[in-house]
């Protein structure tokens, strides 16, 4: 049974461009959930994806935006890149029906922006 | 609004210490509360979790009680082992919710 797996795994991108990020949760979940974590902190909540559609968001301005798939899968887009935006992204699955207080995590792809 | 408060880091203790690891929380209403690891190149894992004032969670060794009347989650264990090296993330969540508010992390390095 595969967990909860991200790519790009590292990726550099350069002030103003656009990045995709992929996530595929874990088998039987049905919500994705995207965090930002930049070095030595916490990771913040982004938005979180239910039946195709952003169920809820974090404080992040309307550069970050997302995508749930048919198959739950989820991408995150972020435009317009910052400096600031490097961090390690992390997917988060669950399912919402049967919600135990367990997120399961992916490894996260790493973005750095020049 | 909700946010966690965790002891700074690093943490270096020898095999077989005494480990704790402060945390303390503000929120509205009665959240739910986390310890997560992350041991090194893998993802994030829960390590134990409390849903209620008094509840004490438990596994591989690490305790932590909820305590509302301090609104804190502090993790414990009694003898740590190399193998508990990783970086230790105290969270909430609010009634109902599934989404997450960590705290800045711990990283906690057992020396034999």
């Amino acid at each position: 049974d595969a967990g909860v797996t991200q790519s790009p795994t590292h990726l550099i991108k350069t002030r103003g461009q656009q990045v995709t990020l992929r996530c595929s949760p874990k088998s039987g979940h049905d919500t994705v959930s995207w965090y930002q974590q930049a070095l030595g902190q916490g990771p913040q909540f982004i938005f979180q994806y239910y039946e195709e559609e952003e169920r809820q968001r974090g404080n992040f301005p309307d550069r970050f935006s997302g995508h749930q798939f048919p198959n739950y899968s989820s991408e995150l887009n972020v435009n317009a890149l910052l400096l600031g935006d490097s961090a390690l992204y992390l997917c988060a699955s669950t399912w919402t029906s049967g919600y135990t207080g367990e997120l399961f995590f992916g490894e996260g792809s790493r973005l750095t922006v020049l | 609004g909700n946010s966690v408060t965790q002891m700074e880091g690093p943490v270096t203790l020898s095999e077989e210490a005494f480990l704790t690891i402060n945390c303390t929380y503000t929120a509205t209403g009665y959240p739910s509360l986390f310890w997560y690891v992350q041991y090194p190149g893998e993802g994030l894992q829960l390590l134990l979790k409390a849903t209620k004032a008094d509840d004490k969670g438990s596994n591989k060794g690490f305790e932590a009680t909820y305590r509302k009347e301090t609104t804190s989650f502090h993790l414990e264990k009694g003898s740590v082992q190399v193998s508990d090296s990783a970086v230790y993330f105290c969270a909430l969540s609010e009634t109902g919710a599934n989404n997450l508010f960590f705290g800045t992390g711990t990283r906690l390095t057992v020396i034999p």
